[in-house]
């Protein structure tokens, strides 16, 4: 079966800052990989996903995750923190073997501090 | 990428009872899949919708408590049965279309039992 790790449950970074968010998959074949973002009351919105070819995948909103096979780990960065990115931030892992159902980590905080 | 519709927002309902969530999706689409929030959560996957079968519950989710209707390609409801302050939760709608690399979710149903 599929699972997805987030280690950090909260992450505090100052404006302007960089923010990494760890994400860890187990699966046996290359799966889909996703990162989603969630505002406080909102539903959730892709920031980027991977499915092929490039490792190092572009997103919205000036985030990028990079996909590294051997550390199974599909981490999210943004060189500097706007104070509208604090949400939660949800990594998710599909495959077409699995019926393509997504299997989301526990999710990471992100406050911004001014 | 396709625009879901999802039925209610939000209820605030007495335990013992039962609401039907409805998701229309404007296209047609292949896959689609229910999840539930709980608060605080991440999300968890309850089942998936197959249309003109019965969906196929996960660990955990039963019919006879989330039973689940899909007549068409653009159309499925998800019903909570017999509801206690346990299922007080968020109830995401999420579709994938054939050949397209994303999925999409609904706005979400915000259930308050009481």
């Amino acid at each position: 079966a599929q699972s997805v790790t987030q280690p950090d449950i909260h992450i505090t970074v100052s404006e302007g800052a960089s923010l990494e968010l760890r994400c860890n998959y187990s699966y046996g074949a290359t799966p889909y990989l996703f990162w989603y973002v969630q505002s406080p009351g909102q539903g959730l919105q892709l920031l980027l996903k991977y499915f092929s070819g490039d490792t190092l995948v572009q997103g919205i909103k000036g985030f990028e995750a990079e996909f590294k096979r051997s550390q199974s780990s599909f981490n999210l960065r943004k060189p500097s923190v706007h104070w509208s990115d604090a949400a939660e931030y949800f990594c998710a892992v599909g495959a077409r073997a699995a019926g393509n159902k997504l299997t989301f980590g526990g999710g990471t905080r992100v406050l911004v501090k001014p | 990428s396709a625009v879901i519709s999802q039925k209610p927002s939000r209820d605030i309902c007495q335990r013992g009872t039962s609401l039907t969530i409805q998701c229309q999706v404007d296209s047609q689409v292949t896959m689609m899949f229910w999840y539930r929030q709980q608060p605080g959560q991440s999300l968890t996957l309850i089942a998936t919708a197959n249309q003109g079968s019965e969906a196929t519950y996960e660990s955990g989710f039963v019919i006879d408590k989330f039973p689940i209707s899909r007549p068409n390609l653009t159309f499925s409801t998800l019903t909570v049965s017999n509801m206690s302050p346990e299922d007080s939760s968020i109830y995401l709608c999420s579709v994938q279309r054939q050949g397209a690399n994303g999925y999409t979710f609904g706005s979400g149903t915000r259930l308050t039992v009481v």
